[in-house]
């Protein structure tokens, strides 16, 4: 299986900064990445697919890059709601996620 | 508005059987293809499961493979999982999605339900 790494695995931020997590794959997955949002006891939400398209109703604070094996989320002036842990998820071959990331409040 | 709700979850001993269930709503069931994820308690997501629009394709992870099979009924618009040989490490959150396309091939889950506990214990 592709493993996916992401850093950090936490993050301390302020309402209005600017914060960016970064995913690494094993090997090349070309653009088939994938971040979600999850908080706890909800539905995960998907932010991002293939690497950068913003997925439909998802601010546009949040931004996606990246190909072959490193990939990044941006999300730019945090707002409360987007406290949260975020994972990638690549669906090039059997589908594996990273680590995720917990985005706490400073 | 797409609506996925799972059902389904509980107790069970270890060797024991439970099945899922995930009611769908809100959009052309057989159009997508359909996933099971889980998350452990205190750890991240995992794929466990996804069958195609039409049902001719199903695939596991490892780690389920030959114990948990994923199959749906489309008069009721529903996805199941029926779990076999239930072990302490498959206590977890199980989590229905849908895939954006129907092959459930290199794509993405569009949208989650909000999940289902399952506990394997003696």
């Amino acid at each position: 299986d592709i493993q996916m790494t992401q850093s950090p695995s936490s993050l301390s931020a302020s309402v209005g900064d600017s914060v960016t997590i970064t995913c690494r794959a094993s090997q090349t997955i070309y653009s088939y990445l994938n971040w979600y949002q999850h908080k706890p006891g909800k539905a995960p939400k998907l932010l991002i697919y293939a690497a950068s398209s913003l997925q439909s109703g998802v601010p546009s604070r949040f931004s996606g890059g990246g190909s072959g094996t490193e990939f990044t989320l941006t999300i730019n002036g945090l707002q409360p709601e987007d406290f949260a842990t975020y994972y990638c998820q690549q669906s090039y071959s059997t589908p594996t996620f990273g680590q995720g990331t917990k985005l706490e409040i400073k | 508005e797409v609506q996925l709700v799972e059902s389904g979850g509980g107790f069970q001993k270890p060797g024991g059987s439970l099945r899922l269930s995930c009611a769908a709503s809100g959009f052309t069931f057989a159009s997508h293809a359909m996933n099971w994820f889980r998350q452990a308690p205190g750890k991240g997501l995992q794929w466990v499961s996804t069958i195609s629009g039409s049902a001719d394709t199903t695939h596991y992870a490892d780690s389920v493979k030959g114990r948990f099979t994923i199959s749906r009924d489309y008069s009721k618009n529903t996805v199941y999982m029926q779990m076999n040989s239930l072990r302490a490490e498959d206590t977890a959150v199980y989590f229905c999605a849908r895939s954006e396309g129907y092959s459930g091939s290199r794509t993405y889950a569009d949208y989650w339900g909000q999940g289902t506990l399952v506990t394997v214990s003696s």
